[in-house]
């Protein structure tokens, strides 16, 4: 059962354009979400997250937008860098005494020169 | 700070065999997860604790796997016996709180041969 959901295993982009990935979950009682960069050989990095109670949250390059109503988030990244080529995981946290985060399955992003 | 301490790095073994794995978490965090990932997938939580105490473990394979937080802060995960499909990236991640991102380790990649 897969809660989170990341239905691009990949997505190609251009050096200084932008990057959309997108995450759905099915759980309404998740209530904080994250998204984790991974290199390989090394462990997820937390990158930015959203409470339920925003529908946007902006670090720098990276902007992550919650439709609550769709159970829909995104990763906006602009511009996008070479050394952003990772994969993104979604990952969601639920109002439950455990706390413990539910991930997508990742999504490669390769930023081409 | 120092970051979360995981090791061996890699582990190969033959399947039946046994295998451990260790983890120190990012001092004064109170809550440590054991994720599995296994190859294309997205980490699953195999078990949570808060100090020594266990929130989770709901999703561990408890007729082969084991794991301890003794004095609440390092923890080891062991299993016993392997199975080919337990190959996969370990994972160990701490967090001081709800609603706080976790931070990862670098992981252990068992092999079971």
């Amino acid at each position: 059962d897969q809660q989170v959901k990341q239905n691009s295993p990949s997505l190609s982009v251009q050096e200084g354009r932008i990057s959309i990935l997108n995450c759905d979950y099915t759980n309404s009682m998740f209530d904080y979400f994250l998204w984790y960069k991974k290199y390989p050989a090394e462990g997820p990095t937390f990158l930015i997250s959203i409470s339920s109670i925003k529908d946007k949250n902006e670090d720098g390059r990276f902007t992550v937008f919650l439709n609550k109503s769709a159970k829909h988030l995104s990763l906006h990244i602009v511009p996008s860098q070479p050394g952003d080529s990772a994969v993104y995981f979604c990952a969601a946290m639920g109002q439950t005494g455990a706390n413990n985060l539910f991930f997508g399955t990742g999504t490669r992003l390769t930023v081409i020169p | 700070e120092a970051g979360v301490a995981q090791s061996p790095r890699y582990k190969i073994i033959e399947k039946r065999q046994s295998v451990a794995f260790w983890c120190n978490p990012i001092s004064g965090h109170a809550t440590l997860y054991w994720y599995q990932q296994i190859l294309g997938q997205g980490p699953k939580l195999l078990i949570q604790f808060q100090n020594n105490g266990v929130v989770d473990d709901s999703q561990l394979p408890k007729d082969r796997f084991s794991a301890e937080r003794l004095k609440g802060v390092d923890s080891t995960l062991k299993i016993q016996p392997a199975k080919l499909e337990d190959s996969a990236v370990y994972l160990c991640a701490s967090s001081p709180g709800h609603n706080y991102g976790y931070t990862f380790g670098s992981g252990t990649r068992l092999t079971v041969v």
